[in-house]
């Protein structure tokens, strides 16, 4: 049972645009959610995160929503740059009951187009 | 700062053979995490340690998967022997005390053949 769902494989934005990531989860001990960014054939790398204390938080171009009631987050990027072309994962843990595991969505592509 | 090191970067092996990665983990940190990173899928918790012991392996194959971090630093993940469905991306993370923030190294890519 997938506990955190990027419903969409992929996604196409001209630049300057903005772009919308979603995510949903379903495990509602999850307290803490964290986006991460991958370019082909290197690692994930962290990109901006939230506590379920919050619903907003933003990182320049990049910020992060949270509906706690609908369990529903997502990232948004303002504007878009061709160099945000890569594939983003969702990820939740559930800090507060100690776990610092990850788990991930299976990830939306993104393309930004010039 | 140095990242997560990985070795190999890519591996390619028949059916039924053994095959071991290497990850280096950050300096000073105490937790390390192995994923496998299936196409088309996201990373799935393979084994967590903390310095030299085992957190969680509840999802790691015990029949042909082993893992080890003997020192603290250094960990190995072996599969023997392997399977068609290994095939995937076996990625390293560490973690600091910034508890939740998790470092990936680049990855292994293995193919079964």
């Amino acid at each position: 049972d997938q506990q955190v769902k990027q419903n969409s494989p992929s996604l196409s934005v001209q630049e300057g645009r903005i772009s919308i990531l979603n995510c949903d989860y379903t495990n509602s001990m999850f307290d803490y959610f964290l986006w991460y960014k991958k370019y082909p054939a290197e690692g994930p790398t962290f990109l901006i995160s939230i506590s379920s204390i919050k619903d907003k938080n933003e990182d320049g171009r990049f910020t992060v929503f949270l509906n706690k009631s609908a369990k529903h987050l997502s990232l948004h990027i303002v504007p878009s740059q061709p160099g945000d072309s890569a594939v983003y994962f969702c990820a939740a843990s559930a800090a507060g009951a100690g776990s610092y595991q990850l788990t991930f969505g299976k990830g939306t592509k993104l393309s930004v187009i010039p | 700062e140095a990242g997560v090191a990985q070795s190999p970067r890519y591996k390619i092996i028949e059916k039924r053979q053994s095959v071991a990665f290497w990850c280096n983990p950050i300096s000073g940190h105490a937790t390390l995490y192995w994923y496998q990173q299936i196409l088309g899928q996201g990373p799935k918790l393979l084994i967590q340690f903390q310095n030299n012991g085992v957190v969680d392996d509840s999802q790691l194959p015990k029949d042909r998967f082993s893992a080890e971090r003997l020192k603290g630093v250094d960990s190995t993940l072996k599969i023997q022997p392997a399977k068609l469905e290994d095939s995937a991306v076996y990625l390293c993370a560490s973690m600091g005390t910034n508890y939740n923030e998790q470092f990936f190294g680049p990855g292994t890519r293995l193919t079964v053949l």
